[in-house]
């Protein structure tokens, strides 16, 4: 059982659309990333998140921590096919153990 | 860019024979870290590292084992290959900025064992 489940598993839209996939535990983090990982590479960081209920922009993405801080969503807005790739969260605990979830595949068609 | 290399890049072995696969840091960084990437599960934590000769196991250490004699190289080794290590390997180090540690991963390792 993950830690960390990420849905959806796997997302295919087309150029233009909105999309949001989600980062949900049942434990408390004290704080939460995001990384974009493409083939053939390791996964590169996004975002941090470390406050409840906070929301930080990153051009057309947008990432949320829940105010309880035990999830996290990341919005896109007008996906462009390079926004495709495997989109992983990452939450730290307060005793500095690092979980990741298992991924949510983007595929943006042109 | 982290300065962080892996090698091989790619390797195929056979079951039962050792594999060593090395991570190479350029920027002196205390913490190291390998996991291993296998679809639907993410990113598991093999073992780690918080200085030289100073190492921990992850979420998955059975059946490897890992060595730092000196700061920029941390050494994966799989005494005895089976089929379930095959996997793509990644590396990673820690880089602090006043609270918030960051990770930064190397390009991987793909491991195949037959």
């Amino acid at each position: 059982t993950q830690l960390l489940e990420q849905s959806p598993q796997f997302l295919s839209i087309q150029e233009g659309e909105n999309l949001t996939v989600y980062c949900n535990s049942s434990s408390v983090f004290s704080s939460l990333q995001w990384y974009r990982q493409e083939p053939g590479e390791g996964p590169v960081l996004l975002v941090t998140v470390v406050t409840g209920g906070e929301v930080k922009k990153l051009k057309r993405l947008t990432f949320q921590f829940g105010d309880a801080r035990k999830d996290s969503s990341l919005h896109i807005t007008a996906a462009q096919p390079g926004d495709t790739g495997l989109y992983l969260c990452a939450g730290k605990s307060n005793n500095n153990d690092m979980r990741f979830g298992a991924g949510t595949r983007l595929t943006v068609k042109p | 860019d982290a300065g962080i290399t892996q090698s091989p890049r790619h390797k195929v072995t056979e079951t039962g024979t050792p594999v060593t696969l090395r991570c190479h840091q350029t920027e002196n960084h205390r913490y190291m870290y390998w996991y291993r990437q296998d679809p639907g599960h993410g990113l598991r934590l093999i073992h780690y590292s918080y200085g030289v000769k100073d190492t921990d196991k992850g979420e998955v250490s059975d059946g490897y084992s890992v060595s730092r004699s000196k700061t920029e190289d941390f050494l994966l080794t799989l005494e005895s290959a089976t089929s379930s290590q095959t996997s793509v390997y990644f590396c990673a180090i820690r880089r602090t900025s006043g609270n918030t540690d960051t990770q930064y991963f190397g390009p991987g390792t793909r491991l195949t064992v037959l």
